[in-house]
């Protein structure tokens, strides 16, 4: 019920691709989406979030699209440059019980100039 | 701001030695989280605290202790450290719109 799973575990891509993470979660009462980017030997870092009661958000090159009924949000970075090179969390959380994250189980990106 | 500060380090560790991971925030934050990070996984939370004198156990509390007699400092204790407990921790606290902020971690070999 807690779980929050995310794909791909790893991506490649070229300087101005569009890598894609996808992520999925069953419970309902989940009601604030962040991601998380994270640099070897550092701590992950707050890069967006999202409420359900938003389909779409921008923060420069980063998006977070929002589908309510499916249960799914996804990340897209736009014109991706080597260094956005780096590992993506997902991860929900409710505001009950101490406004708790769930995490998914991160996504490793490369983006190759 | 410091933001949030971890010590130490890095730290080895034999069975069934103990210690104490040190936390400390100075954006006057409510709420403190402890995590854990495996190799290649995402993050589990250990315990958390929604104010001085207030804790509560995440997903994996078994072999850790935590208190919080002030607002800035969340320390976690290892009694009886097992190879188990190798691993990455940070330590995170959140504003009032949600926003967890984490430090850098302390990266934790139990041999």
């Amino acid at each position: 019920q807690q779980q929050v799973k995310q794909s791909p575990q790893s991506l490649i891509v070229q300087k101005g691709g569009i890598p894609i993470i996808n992520c999925a979660y069953e419970n309902t009462a989940f009601d604030y989406f962040p991601w998380y980017q994270q640099f070897p030997g550092k701590g992950p870092a707050l890069l967006i979030a999202i409420r359900p009661d938003v389909s779409e958000k921008k923060e420069g090159r980063f998006t977070i699209s929002f589908n309510k009924s499916a249960k799914q949000f996804s990340l897209h970075i736009m014109d991706s440059q080597p260094g956005d090179s780096a590992t993506y969390f997902c991860a929900a959380s409710t505001k009950a019980a101490g406004n708790k994250l769930t995490f998914g189980g991160g996504t490793r990106v490369l983006v190759k100039p | 701001n410091a933001g949030v500060t971890q010590t130490p380090k890095f730290r080895i560790l034999k069975i069934g030695q103990s210690m104490t991971l040190q936390c400390a925030q100075d954006m006057n934050h409510n709420y403190m989280y402890w995590y854990r990070q495996d190799p290649g996984m995402g993050l589990k939370l250990i315990y958390y605290s929604v104010g001085a004198g207030i804790t509560d156990k995440g997903e994996v509390p078994n072999g850790y202790n935590v208190s919080r007699s002030t607002t800035e400092d969340f320390p976690l204790r290892l009694e009886l450290a097992a190879p188990s407990q190798t691993s990455v921790y940070f330590c995170a606290s959140r504003t009032e719109s949600y926003e967890q902020y984490f430090g850098p971690g302390t990266r934790l070999t139990v041999t």
